[in-house]
């Protein structure tokens, strides 16, 4: 299946810092990104939907403000954390659709590995 | 509103069978899927629905009727690597851009 890669793995920042999480899909177009949050012993919440040059589209309850979603090419999108606090310390998912290269399943979300976010 | 609902946790023998419920109210239904996933991962694909009935790959099956709002994922000959999380998810939307609604998971854990 296709690959998705997600960068960093994982990162500890200070309350207040921003994080940028870079989500790339390597061997196809990805039309769609989506974004997850996961906490510990619960299951992926979507926090927002991005297409390609387009703004995202928020889940209801996600600041939009704090949470900043870039996907300026078919091959990456970047979720940033603005003015981190404990609170958004999660397990942060992406995932992309496309029908080029090698994701041939236009209804399968090709999942990144996942980037954990520790806020001190 | 939407709502996915499956145990939270299942114990079950090396060996033997284990179904996973999963009943589902949404609006804009377009398929169900089944992810597994390990701790610290990722979710990785096991299976997709969107007609009724059964699909079965390898020592997976999942089940579907639409009619009921009701998913089963089957799990045959358990191994002790098959203990993990397994994600029911309902997609909302078209195939390529409609967006996935997870239920809360069930944790399995396989004994010896």
């Amino acid at each position: 299946g296709a690959v998705v890669s997600q960068h960093p793995s994982w990162v500890i920042c200070k309350s207040g810092t921003s994080v940028k999480i870079e989500c790339r899909s390597l061997d196809f177009q990805a039309t769609t990104m989506f974004w997850y949050r996961q906490f510990p012993k619960q299951s992926l919440m979507l926090m927002a939907t991005s297409n390609e040059g387009s703004k995202a589209t928020y889940e209801q309850g996600v600041e939009k403000d704090k949470f900043l979603i870039n996907h300026a090419s078919l091959t990456l999108s970047t979720l940033t954390v603005t003015s981190a606090h404990p609170e958004d310390s999660s397990f942060y998912i992406c995932s992309g659709t496309g029908t080029s290269g090698r994701a041939n399943l236009p209804y399968e979300q090709y999942f990144g590995p996942g980037t954990r976010l520790t806020v001190t | 509103g939407q709502n996915i609902d499956q145990p939270t946790e299942m114990t079950a023998t090396e060996g033997a069978i284990v179904q996973i419920n999963c009943t589902y109210q949404t609006s804009g239904f377009n398929g169900l899927f089944w992810y597994q996933q390990h701790a610290g991962e990722a979710p990785t694909f096991l299976s997709y629905n969107v007609l009724d009935g059964l699909e079965e790959k390898g020592r997976f099956s999942s089940f579907l009727s639409r009619s009921k709002g009701y998913s089963y994922l089957l799990l045959k000959e358990l191994q002790m690597k098959d203990s993990a999380s397994y994600l029911c998810a309902v997609k909302q939307g078209s195939s390529n851009t409609g967006k996935l609604i997870f239920g809360q998971g069930t944790t399995l854990q396989v004994k010896p």
